[in-house]
């Protein structure tokens, strides 16, 4: 596709169940990311992706939350035992390798409510 | 500690009026400073970045290294300026974006 895309757009969980948000990054992006934005906050960053590694996790708020990324494209991001503080739009973004001055391309959010 | 500040959550002006959007950041280092938009219903998106020099739809935005800051600006706000506003830097050599906790821009007729 031409952009970022999130699936599902939106999610609606009863607390402890486990969910998994997805995101197909543009082809060719090896840099991909994970933020996470809570109602009137602002980005909180959670992981990052280089081709398949993740040498950045320190955003992952507890070990409820996990990442992976295969074939160097689609990466789910999986939260076990959700939690009413989990609710949020999680957001995806790609970007070229080697470009830290580069532009992050965003998808549309995953917005996830657990009740 | 790596942080950047959006001192205000909303600012309001008239069409026509100038608009300053500050932004204040703390990082030990030469960091890369961002302008993220965010217009309704759409997904966020790149405006500028300093390291370009550039101009876009008006807006401006100069590095203050003494003071840390990089406040945008532009002389004419126009109403479809109205949108969510966050600066990002990111550490040079490093790919882990920060973000402020953005700003909501008004643009009043």
């Amino acid at each position: 596709g031409a952009g970022v895309s999130q699936s599902p757009s939106n999610k609606v969980t009863e607390k402890g169940k486990d969910v998994e948000l997805r995101c197909d990054p543009i082809s060719g992006h090896t840099a991909l990311y994970w933020y996470r934005q809570r109602l009137g906050q602002g980005l909180e960053f959670l992981i990052y992706f280089q081709g398949n590694s993740a040498p950045d996790k320190s955003g992952l708020p507890s070990d409820r939350f996990s990442a992976e990324r295969t074939g160097e494209s689609v990466s789910t991001l999986t939260i076990q035992r959700t939690q009413q503080e989990d609710s949020a739009v999680y957001l995806c973004a790609s970007s070229l390798a080697g470009m830290n001055t580069g532009e992050l391309f965003f998808g549309e959010g995953s917005r996830l409510t657990v009740l | 500690a790596q942080r950047v500040t959006q001192p205000e959550k909303l600012l309001s002006v008239f069409k026509g009026a100038p608009v300053e959007l500050k932004c204040n950041y703390s990082y030990s280092g030469s960091p890369e400073l961002f302008w993220y938009v965010q217009y309704s219903r759409q997904r966020l998106q790149l405006l500028l970045r300093h390291i370009s020099r550039e101009s876009i739809k008006g807006f401006t935005a100069d590095l203050n290294k003494g003071e840390t800051s990089f406040h945008l600006k532009k002389p004419f706000a126009q109403e479809e300026d109205s949108a969510m506003y966050y600066c990002a830097l990111v550490g040079s050599g490093t790919y882990k974006y920060i973000f402020g906790t953005g700003t909501r821009l008004k643009v009043l007729a």
